[in-house]
Parts: structure tokens; C-alpha cells; sequence
């Protein structure tokens, strides 16, 4: 059974520092990894996907992966305190098999 | 623009009253999902049709149905509800399936049950 980790928090930084989450996963036969930004009371909403090992940018994000470690982190540089919200990490092995999330992070950007 | 629909947003339904969910996508997506989504848990995969193939996971329980009449709507119907069942649901859809394919959510249903 595919089991995606995360510490749930909550995680604390200051405005305008680097926000760093982490995610574990156990299926070595996952593809594609996705990092969802969540908001009390409303859906998901996708904030980066990767599924190449390495360093993929999209403005203040960054997300790595690590396959060989079966590691997801996302960076948020300049943290505003808009980015407060949970980060939900998902994997998908490739196939029709919809998407295992995590429990998420709840980020705090403190002002 | 393109986009998932959700309604109601909100159901209020009885203990044991049979509730539609309805999901509908203008993005002509094969694939639609449902997921459920308790208070601080993460959301979990019900099931997913790619085109009019259903696909159910192994551990939805029974009380748990799906219709795709068209492209466009999907339904989940659950056919007695208990307490246990109150959470958000989630429809989402995606083009393809494959590496790098993205699923896009609807807003969501939050379902209370009495």
C-alpha cells in the first residue's frame, strides 16, 4: 500500500525566510510528484509537479526529488504570509490510479 | 474559462438518506476522480473513471456509487449515509494519465450528516 509522509506541523518561519516542507514516500514505482497548496476550508490547488530527479524552479518554488532517497521537498523563498496554508505532497505511479496524498504541512508565515 | 464544477457546495442530508454529489468539467478531461477528505486527514482516492471505464478502489465502501453519464458530469452517490461519512469531497480530472499529468480540483462538497 502507498504510504506518503509528512510532518504535519505546524511549521513556523518569519516573513521573507525560506519555507522548507518535506515528503517521504514507500512505493518505489512512483512517477510523478506533486505539491498542492491548500486553504482552510477549500480544495487543493496545484503548486508544482516533478518527476525527474533534480532541482525544478517556478518562480519562489522549488521542488526536488530525490528517487533514490524517495524524497519531495518544496523551498518557498521569500515567504509572504499569503503561502500560510497546509502543502499537501501527492504521488502518482503513472497509471489511471489517481493521486496518494499526504496529511500535509501546516505552514505559519509569521509577520 | 475552463473549470470544474461542484454542487451543492454545501449538503446537509439525514442519517441514512441517500445524497447525489454532482461534479461537472468544461475542460473535456478523459479522466474524472472523487475524493474524500476528513477534517486534517489527507484526501483519499474513492475512484476514478477514464472515459467510461470505472475504476473503484479497493477499500471504497460499498455505500459509495458513481455514475459518468457523458464527459462532462460525474456523480457519487451515497446511498446510506452515516456520521462517520461527513467530509469534504473532492472531483477532480485530468486530460491523460502519465507522468507530469495534472489532476485539477473542484472547490468541493462538504457534506454534513445529522
Amino acid at each position: 500500500q502507498k504510504e506518503v509522509e509528512q510532518n504535519s506541523g505546524p511549521l513556523s518561519v518569519p516573513e521573507g525566510a525560506i519555507a522548507s516542507l518535506n515528503c517521504t514516500y514507500s512505493d518505489r514505482g512512483s512517477q510523478s510528484f506533486f505539491w498542492y497548496r491548500q486553504y482552510s476550508g477549500k480544495s487543493p490547488e496545484l503548486i508544482m509537479f516533478i518527476y525527474s530527479n533534480g532541482d525544478k524552479e517556478d518562480g519562489r518554488f522549488t521542488a526536488q526529488l530525490n528517487k533514490a532517497s524517495q524524497y519531495v521537498s518544496l523551498l518557498i523563498r521569500d515567504s509572504q504570509p499569503s503561502d500560510s496554508a497546509t502543502y499537501l505532497c501527492a504521488v502518482s505511479g503513472g497509471g489511471a490510479d489517481g493521486l496518494t496524498f499526504g496529511k500535509g504541512t501546516h505552514l505559519i508565515i509569521q509577520p | 474559462d475552463a473549470m470544474v464544477i461542484q454542487n451543492p457546495r454545501y449538503q446537509v442530508t439525514q442519517f441514512g438518506k441517500p445524497v447525489t454529489l454532482s461534479c461537472s468539467q468544461t475542460l473535456n478531461h478523459n479522466v474524472m476522480y472523487w475524493y474524500q477528505q476528513k477534517s486534517s486527514q489527507a484526501p483519499k482516492l474513492l475512484f476514478h473513471y477514464y472515459d467510461k471505464d470505472f475504476n473503484n478502489e479497493a477499500d471504497t465502501p460499498d455505500n459509495f456509487q458513481s455514475r459518468r453519464p457523458n464527459t462532462s458530469f460525474c456523480f457519487l452517490d451515497i446511498r446510506s449515509p452515516g456520521l462517520g461519512d461527513a467530509a469534504m469531497y473532492l472531483c477532480a480530472t485530468s486530460k491523460r494519465v502519465g507522468p507530469g499529468e495534472t489532476q485539477y480540483f473542484g472547490p468541493g462538497t462538504r457534506l454534513l450528516v445529522l
